[in-house]
């Protein structure tokens, strides 16, 4: 199994600014992803985060609003930039290994309220 | 396109009842499909999944699905519902590479009555 963790929690931001949010993972893992999930929705893939390269975006998401980074196995970050309230979400990132197909394990989410 | 659909948004359940939860999806290949829960204020947790073989699959909590590729169907089980189990369920079928991208269903809240 993998123990997912993510700062912060929650936060409240204003309009126009940037959250950069960090996803922490115990041990290391062959994929990691970042999903939104809107007040009362499902979750939505928003990217592919890749080791030392560029992220994957679905249809819908952009580098420029979402920048990803992926620095090694372990460690991701997601950035809402330029947030306005329909930005106001929890994200989730997700990481799994690819040998045998494990479960894909989720983090606990950062809420977001954009003013 | 791949899909997920869960028709029913919401349903209630009385304490040691048995519960059925549909799920359909649209997926051109053989799909890789998993049932999670989500409890209030919790992370999301996997029930189980399916990827090749038996299609009835065994998972946590008591909870079983089977799969049924003539009616594109994954629908979940549990012969007798806890109060604990209320919560909210959401289907997906794994895209992309070994089916790894994960499309959700809108999801299906259950309340448990006592």
């Amino acid at each position: 199994s993998a123990v997912i963790s993510q700062k912060p929690s929650r936060d409240i931001c204003q309009r126009g600014t940037s959250l950069t949010i960090q996803c922490q993972v115990d041990s290391q893992v062959t994929m990691m992803f970042w999903y939104r999930q809107q007040p009362g929705q499902s979750l939505t893939l928003i990217a592919t985060a890749n080791q030392g390269s560029e992220a994957t975006y679905e249809s819908g998401f952009v580098i420029d609003k979402f920048p990803i980074s992926r620095p090694n196995l372990t460690f991701s970050t997601l950035t809402v930039s330029n947030m306005s309230p329909e930005d106001s979400s929890i994200y989730l990132c997700s990481a799994l290994r690819l040998a045998g197909y494990n479960e894909q394990f989720f983090g606990p989410g950062t809420r977001l309220t954009v003013l | 396109a791949q899909s997920v659909t869960q028709p029913d948004i919401h349903i209630t359940v009385s304490e040691g009842a048995s519960l059925e939860l549909r799920c359909n999806y649209s997926y051109g290949a053989t799909p890789y499909l998993f049932w999670y829960v989500q409890s209030p204020g919790q992370g999301l947790q996997l029930l189980l999944k399916y990827f090749s073989g038996d299609t009835l699959v065994q998972g946590i909590k008591g909870f079983e699905a089977e799969f049924k590729r003539s009616q594109s169907s994954f629908n979940l089980r549990k012969p007798s519902v806890h109060w604990s189990d209320a919560a909210e369920y959401f289907c997906a079928v794994g895209a992309g590479q070994a089916g790894t991208a994960l499309i959700f269903g809108k999801g299906t809240t259950l309340s448990v009555s006592s």
